[in-house]
């Protein structure tokens, strides 16, 4: 079975710009989480779909906004990029919200000038 | 507010030695822990989890002790190799929301042979 694909890995932008990021989870998965990680701040959850809607958000400012499709792909938007967004957005699948483990993809590494 | 604190930032362990990695928590109502290992470029992989109902779980090299009252649990990495090299992760979450992970800020393992 295919794990979690991210695309696209590496991304670089200016400030100002938007940046829109894409996670394809493990096939029959419908719980899709996204998680920025930083080197000062660590793994921190953004927000966790599930059936098409957003079941839970993170601390961060509205700019960061998310979707799912029908076919539990999912994208995470950045609008007005700020250099303190250069991070690894990490997304990761599990069966269901009651499902215990969460399989992380490789993460796409984004990187604001 | 960190809600798990891990310790230590980094550890060097000889080949062949155990590896200890301590979380402590503050939420009561986590009910979900889990341990992560990530290597450079990579995404996080589920090590082993356990429960509040249960004080130890093994698998293969790898126990975690969990202890309720102290609200703390820790990694043990038995015979410790250096293919374990890497960044680990300690987490938490709540009931039903195994989506949303609290991580600690990691340690970064190196076994030296």
């Amino acid at each position: 079975k295919a794990g979690v694909t991210q695309t696209p890995r590496y991304l670089i932008k200016t400030r100002g710009q938007q940046v829109t990021l894409s996670c394809s989870p493990i096939s029959g998965h419908r719980s899709v989480s996204w998680y920025q990680q930083t080197p000062g701040q660590g793994l921190q959850f953004l927000f966790e779909y599930f059936s098409e809607t957003q079941r839970n958000k993170g601390n961060f400012p509205g700019r960061f906004s998310g979707r799912q499709f029908s076919n539990s792909r999912s994208e995470m938007n950045v609008s007005t990029l700020e250099l303190g967004d250069s991070a690894l957005y990490l997304c990761a699948s599990s069966f269901s919200r009651s499902t215990d483990t969460q399989y992380f993809g490789p993460g796409t590494r984004l990187t604001v000038l | 507010q960190q809600q798990v604190k891990q310790s230590p930032q980094s550890l060097i362990v000889q080949k062949g030695g155990i590896s200890i990695i301590n979380c402590a928590y503050e939420n009561t109502a986590f009910d979900y822990f889990p341990w992560y290992q990530q290597f450079p470029g990579k995404g996080p992989a589920l090590l082993i989890a356990i429960r509040p109902d249960v004080s130890e779980k093994k698998e293969g090299r790898f126990t975690i002790s969990f202890n309720k009252s102290a609200k703390q649990f820790s990694l043990h990495i038995m015979d410790s190799q250096p293919g374990d090299s890497a960044t680990y992760f300690c987490a938490a979450s709540e009931r039903g929301s195994q989506g949303n992970l609290i991580f600690g800020k990691g340690t970064k393992l190196s076994v030296k042979p």
